[in-house]
């Protein structure tokens, strides 16, 4: 069965960047999309946008777009999410999610915290 | 962008008893319309997807229905195990969405 092994957890400055690591383990994604999904303190879920790595395909949630970038090492299992240009309110655990063709997400990383802090 | 409206935004339930979550959908989705159980410090777990299918493994007193923009996540006979927040998601078009989220907490 395939696990999603999601790197540590981060603190960065404002202004600074942070790439988060998701490896499939037990498995591939070539096959599946990967979706990014961001959860602030207290907050509910957000949907950032999912890289499909067989066709290097990626559609990025437009509050993301301009800051954000998926990508995916298909030799390694391996995908990534850096954010850019980070400020206070991106403080929240990152996930990683499997996205089936249905496009619902049924296998999911532990999540990343990223705090962003002076 | 699809907006996705839950209500109510949390229900204390006693166990053994009832517990009905909407979504609203602001515009047809169809059945692709998924429902999302996370525990306190967990990462998500997909429950039903397409409106009713149960995942394999998923207690049967999860249940899904609804079709257009209307939907309901029913737990017939609350459990403490259950004690969870609720987020439905829906994949008709991008971008995907999810509602704002339903605390279900046990009496």
């Amino acid at each position: 069965q395939v696990q999603l092994v999601q790197s540590g957890s981060e603190v960065k400055k404002p202004g600074s960047s942070v790439k988060v690591s998701c490896e499939a383990s037990g498995g591939t994604f070539s096959r599946y999309s990967i979706t990014w999904v961001r959860q602030a303190p207290g907050q509910g879920l957000a949907w950032m946008g999912r890289i499909i790595p067989m066709f290097d395909v990626v559609n990025y949630a437009q509050k993301f777009r301009d800051r954000v970038t998926f990508t995916a090492d298909t030799p390694t299992n391996i995908a990534y999410m850096e954010l850019r240009n980070l400020t206070s309110e991106d403080t929240a655990v990152y996930f990683c999610a499997r996205d089936r063709s249905d496009d619902t997400f049924d296998i999911w990383g532990q999540g990343t915290l990223v705090t962003v802090s002076s | 962008e699809i907006v996705l409206t839950q209500s109510p935004d949390f229900q204390s339930v006693t166990p053994k008893g009832k517990v009905t979550i909407t979504c609203r959908a602001s515009q047809s989705i169809g059945r692709s319309l998924h429902w999302y159980q996370q525990k306190p410090h967990q990462s998500p777990k997909l429950l039903i997807k397409d409106t009713s299918q149960t995942i394999s493994g998923v207690p049967s007193r999860f249940t899904g229905s609804g079709s257009g923009t209307d939907f309901t996540l029913t737990i017939s006979s609350l459990e403490s195990d259950d004690a969870a927040t609720y987020y439905c998601q829906q994949s008709r078009s991008l971008p995907l969405t999810f509602g704002g989220g339903t605390k279900v907490e046990i009496k």
